[in-house]
């Protein structure tokens, strides 16, 4: 139990355009998900915490319009990178939390890379 | 403000023990986490300690906390290739949510 899945695994895509990344509990609610990005070589980063139907908290020095979340349901919060650039290229990675024992589930990650 | 450090790398024989260090220092975590990442994948909780206890085992796993120091050891017993990975420690700081905050990381590498 408790898997958390992320779409896609991998993406490429041209400097300007826009890429959306999903996170998934697939057998549990969260009710709060996190996402972190990890650049080559170093440590997670927390960028933000999405509580389901209300607004992200952004870490600071992340810039929120740069990187839209949503978090519509219990099972899914999606990421945005908006106006992707090469210096945005990166491994996101999400996790949800299980409610109750604050344990936190970590997905797969996501590697982008912008042209 | 909260900072966590691992010594980067780590090379161990195969059978042997490796202990992975973590330093941390805020006196106010509550939960400090042993996370294990494989190449390009996510990561996997391999075992966590409340602030209040010094010892936990959990098969070959060991975790020591000096809570006066402000240190967390890994030891893992009977090193096997597939550990081979890069470790990280994490805190939970009370009062900040449920938000970690991520050592560096340790690349072990365990050779035959």
């Amino acid at each position: 139990g408790a898997v958390v899945s992320q779409h896609p695994s991998w993406v490429i895509c041209k400097s300007g355009t826009s890429v959306k990344i999903e996170c998934r509990s697939l057998d549990f609610q969260a009710t709060t998900m996190f996402w972190y990005r990890q650049f080559p070589k170093q440590s997670l980063m927390l960028m933000a915490t999405s509580n389901e139907g209300s607004k992200a908290t952004y870490e600071q020095g992340v810039e929120k319009d740069k990187f839209l979340i949503n978090h519509a349901s219990l099972t899914l919060s999606t990421l945005t990178v908006t106006s992707a650039h090469p210096e945005d290229s990166s491994f996101y990675i999400c996790s949800a939390e299980l409610g109750g024992n604050n344990e936190q589930f970590f997905g797969p990650g996501t590697r982008l890379t912008v042209l | 403000g909260e900072d966590v450090e691992q010594s980067l790398f780590l090379s161990v024989r195969e059978g042997d023990s490796s202990v992975i260090n973590c330093t941390y220092t805020d006196s106010s975590s509550t939960y400090l986490y042993w996370y294990k990442q494989e190449p390009g994948a996510g990561l996997q909780l391999l075992t966590y300690i409340f602030s209040n206890m010094d010892m936990k085992q959990d098969q070959r796993l060991t975790v020591l906390l000096n809570k006066k120091d402000k240190h967390l050891s890994l030891r893992i017993a009977d090193t096997q290739t597939g550990d081979s990975a890069i470790y990280f420690c994490a805190e939970r700081v009370g009062g900040g949510g449920n938000k970690l905050t991520f050592g560096t990381g340790t690349q072990l590498k365990v050779e035959l």
